[in-house]
């Protein structure tokens, strides 16, 4: 079935570096691919979006690229802060269905103060 | 406005037994997805409802099943517990039809779901 690949399972990084979360899709379909963060005893909420007919997205702090030939998108967060420290997982849609997301396994990041 | 209330937020329950889980979504929103959570393993989508109607299914066996009201609340029933069905359950309500497929999807807390 499809699958998304999502590495690395744990990040840590400094206080204030740049964090890169990634991904790999295997359904050519797929045209949407959101970013949820999860926070302890919360359950995920979107942080960002992209869909299939654009290549970046940023909002302040954080972007997503996407490179539909590789099946790639990557989550950037930079000037990362402590509040930063979640689970982060990344989606993709199942063909172009509207209906259900394949999700990624998720990375924990961890900001060093 | 409110958010996905989930209730109950925790049950402890033996194998054999079976559970049924509550999810109250954001007022106005008609679509009601499910996903079970477990540790490395994501987020495992079970089924999503709109107006009544199940409009999707996961891959889960059919112990796991589901129904949503007039009112767009949703219950989740487990039957026949089994140690590895020990979880966290997410419900996540959209306004549109199709869950979280292409419209933000917002998460309740969840239920977390131990079978002894």
């Amino acid at each position: 079935g499809e699958n998304v690949e999502q590495h690395p399972s744990t990040l840590s990084v400094q206080e204030g570096d740049s964090a890169v979360i990634k991904c790999t899709y295997s359904d050519s379909a797929s045209n949407y691919f959101p970013w949820y963060k999860q926070e302890l005893g919360k359950g995920p909420q979107l942080i960002i979006d992209i869909r299939s007919n654009v290549g970046e997205k940023k909002d302040q702090r954080i972007a997503v690229t996407l490179n539909k030939t590789a099946k790639h998108f990557s989550l950037h967060i930079t000037e990362t802060q402590p509040e930063d420290s979640a689970v982060y997982f990344c989606a993709a849609s199942l063909g172009d269905s509207n209906y259900q997301l394949i999700w990624g396994a998720g990375t924990k990041l961890i900001i060093k103060p | 406005k409110a958010g996905v209330t989930q209730t109950p937020r925790y049950l402890i329950k033996t194998r054999g037994q079976q559970v049924t889980l509550s999810c109250s979504p954001i007022s106005g929103h008609r679509s009601v997805s499910w996903y079970q959570q477990t540790p490395g393993q994501g987020l495992q989508f079970l089924f999503e409802y709109f107006s009544e109607t199940q409009r999707n299914k996961g891959n889960f066996p059919g112990r796991f099943s589901g129904r949503q009201f007039s009112n767009s609340r949703s219950e989740m029933n487990v039957s026949t517990l089994e140690l590895g069905d020990s979880a966290l359950y997410l419900c996540a309500s959209s306004f549109l039809t199709g869950g979280a497929g292409n419209t933000e999807a917002f998460f309740g807390q969840g239920t977390r779901l131990t079978v002894v």
